[in-house]
């Protein structure tokens, strides 16, 4: 079975500053793919970032980027210029199969 | 194109009682996941679906709880004789095929008394 673990339960960054979010995968599949979900207050989960397994070069989406190691089978995001409004829990997933599986979650807090 | 509905978006039940959560997928999506999110834990996965089909149920408990994806009309997440531990939040999720990230509904908090 795939697992997804999220090393991190909370973490804290300020307002301006780069945070990592960490992600670990544990897979024998080669064809697979990689997302980072922001959960706000508000519960909504919304697509941050997505990563194909076959694809070398790193995902980016404005201010977040991901460092893609499938050797490694690691899977960080990175958040540049935070903002306030990046706070919220960051859920990293795998999806190969059928489903989609989801790590514990980190708390991403930004200090003004 | 409307995103990903759910309701209701609270459900409380008392104990014994049947919950029933609808799920309506964005236009054009055709495979439904079901997800339980436990406070301060991250998703766990219940059911796949697709129209009429149930693909992939392993994670779903095997007595009380059922899913459907009916050709018309939203997918059901039905809950029977609930329990205090049935108590958090349902997920659901859409995609246009089963490679595509998944798009995900506000959520059902279901409480049981």
């Amino acid at each position: 079975a795939q697992t997804v673990t999220q090393s991190q339960p909370e973490m804290s960054v300020q307002e301006a500053e780069t945070v990592t979010l960490s992600c670990t995968y544990d897979t024998s599949e080669s064809d697979y793919y990689l997302f980072w979900y922001k959960q706000p207050p508000s519960r909504q989960m919304i697509l941050v970032i997505r990563q194909e397994a076959y694809k070398q070069q790193n995902a980016t989406e404005n201010r977040f980027s991901v460092n893609f190691q499938k050797a490694a089978k690691s899977f960080s995001l990175k958040i540049s210029d935070s903002q306030l409004g990046d706070a919220a829990m960051y859920f990293c997933a795998y999806k190969g199969g059928n489903d989609m599986r989801f790590g514990a979650g980190t708390r991403l807090t930004v200090k003004p | 194109n409307a995103g990903v509905m759910q309701n209701p978006r609270h459900l409380v039940r008392r104990r014994g009682q049947e919950a029933r959560l609808r799920c309506s997928p964005m236009k054009g999506h055709s495979h439904v996941y079901w997800y339980r999110q436990l406070p301060e834990e991250g998703l766990k996965f219940m059911v796949y679906l697709q129209k009429e089909n149930i693909i992939d149920e392993s994670g779903m408990p095997k007595e009380r709880f059922s899913a459907e994806f009916p050709k018309e009309g939203p997918s059901i997440l039905r809950i029977q004789q609930v329990v205090r531990g049935d108590s958090a939040a349902y997920f659901c999720a859409s995609a246009p095929s089963r490679v595509l990230p998944l798009h995900f509904g506000n959520g059902t908090r279901l409480t049981v008394t």
